[in-house]
Formats: structure tokens, sequence, C-alpha cells
């Protein structure tokens, strides 16, 4: 059974530019989570998908991220225009449910460089 | 909010070393308790957890107690390998906020032959 895939594995843009990730979640994985980590800090939390709907979207930075699913599939996040500070690693996760118990299945993480 | 701290890196140990990496939490309510691991060029993928007081997580030879009194869940080996050396996350997740997991900076070992 495939993981969760994410593309690409490294992007490297000038700041102004736009970069769009995505991520291939589980096969059957109703919930879809985004996460970043910058500066080698704390893995931060940015949205949780559950199927096609944004359920919780508060650590979303600012209005230049914008995360889609349609079709409840892979999942897309774009960061336009890119600033410096989006410098970092963009985990996706995917599980099956919502619960406190359940593990999180993590891809390797696209690296964002801006420069 | 929930919030996780644990002890920053890198940690370096020479082979069949003993390893503790500390991690404490505060949080709402009762939350499960993990500790991801990230190999070199890897995703992160869960090394152990717990979901209540009191149990232990084990995986690998790596264990880790869920502590309420203390909000401790120190993790530990006996007898490190080479094969070890990666990022350790310690992380929560609580039903007050959200199910979300909720991670701490990291701890990066390095575990010399």
């Amino acid at each position: 059974e495939a993981g969760v895939t994410q593309f690409p594995s490294h992007s490297v843009i000038e700041k102004g530019q736009t970069v769009t990730l995505r991520c291939d979640p589980i096969s059957g994985h109703d919930n879809l989570y985004w996460y970043r980590r910058v500066m080698g800090k704390e893995i931060k939390f940015l949205l949780h998908f559950v199927k096609e709907s944004k359920q919780d979207e508060s650590g979303m930075p600012n209005n230049r991220f914008l995360a889609e699913r349609t079709g409840g599939t892979y999942s897309t996040l774009k960061v336009q225009p890119a600033e410096l500070e989006d410098s970092g690693v963009y985990f996706c996760a995917s599980s099956q449910g919502q619960g406190r118990h359940g593990e999180l299945f993590f891809g390797e993480g696209s690296r964002l460089t801006v420069l | 909010g929930d919030s996780v701290t644990q002890m920053e890196g890198p940690v370096t140990l020479s082979e069949e070393a003993f390893l503790t990496i500390n991690c404490t939490y505060t949080a709402t309510g009762y939350p499960s308790l993990f500790w991801y691991v990230q190999y070199p060029g890897e995703g992160l993928q869960l090394l152990l957890k717990a979901t209540k007081a009191d149990d232990k997580g084990s995986n690998k030879g790596f264990e880790a107690t869920y502590r309420k009194e203390t909000t401790s869940f120190h993790l530990e080996k006996g007898s490190v390998q080479v094969s070890d050396s990666a990022v350790y996350f310690c992380a929560l997740r609580s039903r007050d906020a959200g199910n979300m997991l909720t991670f701490g900076g990291g701890t990066r070992l390095m575990v010399k032959p």
C-alpha cells in the first residue's frame, strides 16, 4: 500500500513567486492535514480537511496560503506570493479517523526555499 | 493552549549507550502522547504512543511512560545503535484542541560507532 506522497520534494523560488505543493494521502483516508516546520523550530499545524471540506484552518498563517482538496482526494497548498519567512518543510499527513488516539501517517515533506 | 517541550539537541552518543530524551507537556483534558521519528531523507514515522496515564508505549527497543503527575513522556532506550540516528519529535493530541497534533521542537540524535 502506497504511503502519503508529496511533490515536489524540494522547491527553490524567489520572493514574490508562486509555488504549489501537492499531497496524495493514503487511499481511503478521509482526513488530510498540512503541517510545516520553519527554521528548525516546532512542527506547526496549518489545516485539516475531512474529505473535501476544511475542518480546521486555524493554523494558516495568512491569506497568501490557499489549500484545496477538490473531490476529497489529493490536496494542494499554494503560496502566493511567497515571502522569505515561508521557507521551511511542509508536511502532509493523513488518517482514517479523527480521534485523539489515532495515528497520522506523514509524507516525506516538501522543502521550500524562498530566496 | 497545548504545548510540548523537549530537550534541545543535538544529542551525541556512542553505540550501546543509554538514551533519554526528555519531553514535558501542557494540555487541557487528557491528551494522547506520541513519539515520532524522522530518519534522514524520510518522512515522520510514529515510533510509539500512549493514550492514558501510566501507559507505556514501546517499539524497536524504545520506551516511554505517560506520567500524568509530572506531565512527562520521556523517551528511553537501553542501548542505541548507529541506525537510531534521527530526529525525534514528542507530540500530543487532545480533544479540547480539536485533536490536532501539537509537536515539540525535535531532538536530533547522533550515534557514533
